[in-house]
This record gives structure tokens, C-alpha cells and sequence, in this order.
């Protein structure tokens, strides 16, 4: 079993929908969980991270962290065809040496105008 | 502004022969690291450097070496490049190894 499960997707929507991705994850230790962000022939960019469980807001996406389930998600409200691209999530916890990241595999999005 | 520089952005190279993929950070980062991206499989890390003066092995590290004398470089080399290193290989650098990394744009690698 992979430490981090991602529905590859592709995802498509239309203009103004609500988006809901999400990962699964394995490994109880994790302690950071982050979302990015990739366009085409670009480097992934960080979204948003959580410390722990709970939820953060910024501007359009909200992050949720369920550690009782090993469930994270990201939402995307009024979604915008600049939203395509793939999400990327991420967790991390302590291990030998330091710590240690786990990305999942991303999700497609494409949003429809 | 600030962040991480890679190079080249690309590059065709012959089997066999050795290569340096660059990487400059200037936001003045403990933690660097190397992945390789790959359809189907996501990122994979290579290597990484918590700190100037030490390196590790992470996932996939054979084939590849590192060296981190500052803070601001981590080059990557292939010493004898293979088929199957053909890859988009991203640089990546974060405050300390337990906070969120920030990426390059990559260099995408072709090796015949």
C-alpha cells in the first residue's frame, strides 16, 4: 500500500463549480500536509499547509485535515479556468536524519469556461 | 525575486555521459533537495541537505551524487547518464527539513 493515495483524475468542471480533491494517507506520524499547485512545464507551487488537523481558509480554497480517518482535502470555490492544472499533495513527518515527504501522484484539473 | 534558479531548462544528452544539473537558492534556506518526476509515479526524491556541509540519500539516489559546500548551491550530477534517467528533475529548498518546500521549474532531461 502506497503511504499517500491521489486520484490521478483528470477532473473536469465547469466554470464556477465547486472543486473537492482529496488524498489518503497510511502513516499515523504525519504532521504537515500541504497542497500545491502545477502547471504545465512549471515546478510545483505551495498552496496552503496545515500543521496537524483542522481547517484553513485563504481567498478561494480551504484545506481540511481529518486525522482520525487519514483524509485530506482541498476545495476550490468558484473555480476559474486559471485553476487548471495538477494538485499535488503532501505530508511530513519526523524520520532518521530528519524529515520526511510524502507527495502523492496529483490530480488533473481541468475547469471549463 | 527571491527563489530557486535551475539550469539548463533542458537538455538532449548522449548515454554514458556525465552531466550537472544546477541549482541556486536565494532565500537563504537550511534544507535542499532534488526530485525526479515521472508520469505515473509523482515526485521521488534523490537527495537532500539539511544544512550546508551534509547530504543524504533519499528514494532513488543511485546514479546521482550531490554536493552542498554553501547554502545557496546543491548541484546534481549524473556521473555516467542512462535511458532511464530521462526525467524533469526539480530543485527544491525549504527553511528547515520539517517545513514545506518551495520548487524550481525544473530541468527537463532527455538521455539517448
Amino acid at each position: 500500500q502506497k503511504e499517500v493515495e491521489q486520484d490521478p483524475g483528470p477532473l473536469s468542471v465547469p466554470e464556477g463549480a465547486i472543486v473537492s480533491l482529496n488524498c489518503t494517507y497510511s502513516n499515523s506520524a504525519f504532521q504537515y500536509f500541504m497542497w500545491y499547485r502545477q502547471y504545465s512545464r512549471k515546478g510545483p507551487e505551495l498552496l496552503m499547509y496545515t500543521y496537524s488537523s483542522g481547517n484553513k481558509e485563504d481567498g478561494r480554497f480551504t484545506a481540511q485535515v481529518d486525522k482520525s480517518s487519514k483524509y485530506i482535502s482541498l476545495f476550490i470555490r468558484d473555480s476559474q479556468p486559471s485553476d487548471s492544472a495538477t494538485y499535488l499533495c503532501a505530508m511530513s513527518a519526523t524520520s532518521t536524519g530528519g524529515f520526511k515527504t510524502i507527495f502523492g501522484a496529483g490530480t488533473r484539473l481541468f475547469v471549463k469556461a | 525575486i527571491a527563489g530557486i534558479t535551475q539550469a539548463p531548462t533542458s537538455q538532449i544528452l548522449a548515454a554514458g555521459r556525465r552531466m550537472t544539473l544546477r541549482c541556486t537558492q536565494d532565500m537563504r534556506h537550511n534544507a535542499m533537495y532534488w526530485y525526479r518526476q515521472d508520469l505515473g509515479l509523482g515526485l521521488r526524491l534523490i537527495h537532500y541537505s539539511n544544512t550546508a556541509g551534509t547530504t543524504g540519500k533519499g528514494e532513488v539516489p543511485d546514479g546521482y551524487s550531490v554536493s552542498r559546500a554553501n547554502t545557496d548551491d546543491f548541484p546534481l550530477t549524473l556521473a555516467s547518464a542512462v535511458p532511464s534517467q530521462t526525467s524533469v528533475y526539480f530543485c527544491a529548498s525549504s527553511g528547515e527539513s520539517n517545513q514545506p518546500q518551495h520548487f524550481g521549474d525544473g530541468t527537463r532531461l532527455s538521455i539517448l
